[in-house]
């Protein structure tokens, strides 16, 4: 599966929209882009996916470039509840063996 | 629905025991893969299980092993306990079907800890 490269921490006034940046130059053209969440000490939330088109759920907003060699996830209005560890993942989804690679993640910290 | 399920929550071991942590998949999901945790680093891909087989496995040695069962629940077991074990257990399940697999969802965790 195709690296990751995200910024170490950013902060966020709340209220705010929150975009975290993912860089991911060497992703395949069959590898969807995956984020997920990690509140301090518990397991990892998934929050949304994305193969080539921009995506919407009630949780975020995935922006994918159009030449897919990076993404940005959008938090429309950032609440104190959101300070987490945010990974980026790039995946193919395939029958096979499945794991996730983490990278180190982005701290994001919202600021009241 | 109900989500992914781990237990116990916290486990304490001495080093050269064995430990057993168990995981329910959310309903519907026929796939349980698991991760290790180590404070401040990304969660590490395990093993992966499927219709009760490994099937796939990241870089972990002989001795964590695991099992699924027909109810799709799972078992992680780590023999020979090293203190570089303790760390956070984490088990998700996904559906796969044909040749794609869906999602992944986490459970909660089992927090060991290795002294």
């Amino acid at each position: 599966d195709a690296k990751t490269t995200q910024p170490t921490s950013m902060d966020c006034a709340e209220g705010r929209a929150a975009n975290l940046p993912c860089n991911h130059s060497t992703i395949s053209g069959n590898e969807y882009v995956y984020w997920y969440r990690q509140i301090h000490s518990q397991g990892p939330q998934y929050i949304i996916h994305g193969l080539k088109n921009n995506e919407t759920n009630e949780m975020a907003s995935l922006i994918i470039t159009e030449d897919r060699k990076s993404s940005t996830l959008i938090l429309p209005h950032a609440t104190l509840r959101d300070t987490a560890v945010y990974y980026c993942i790039v995946r193919v989804d395939r029958g096979g063996a499945d794991g996730l690679t983490f990278g180190k993640g982005t701290h994001l910290i919202i600021q009241p | 629905e109900t989500g992914v399920t781990q237990s116990p929550t916290h486990l304490i071991k001495t080093r050269g025991q064995q430990v057993t942590l168990r995981c329910s998949s959310q309903s519907g999901h026929n796939t349980v893969s698991w991760y290790q945790q180590a404070l401040g680093q990304g969660p590490q891909f395990i093993f992966q299980y499927y219709r009760e087989e490994e099937n796939g496995r990241g870089n972990f040695p002989p001795r964590f092993s695991g099992l699924q069962f027909p109810n799709y629940s799972s078992e992680l077991n780590v023999n020979a306990l090293e203190l570089d074990d303790s760390a956070l257990y984490l088990c998700a399940s996904s559906s796969r079907t044909g040749q794609s697999t869906d999602t992944q969802y986490f459970g909660p965790g089992t927090r060991l800890t290795v002294l």
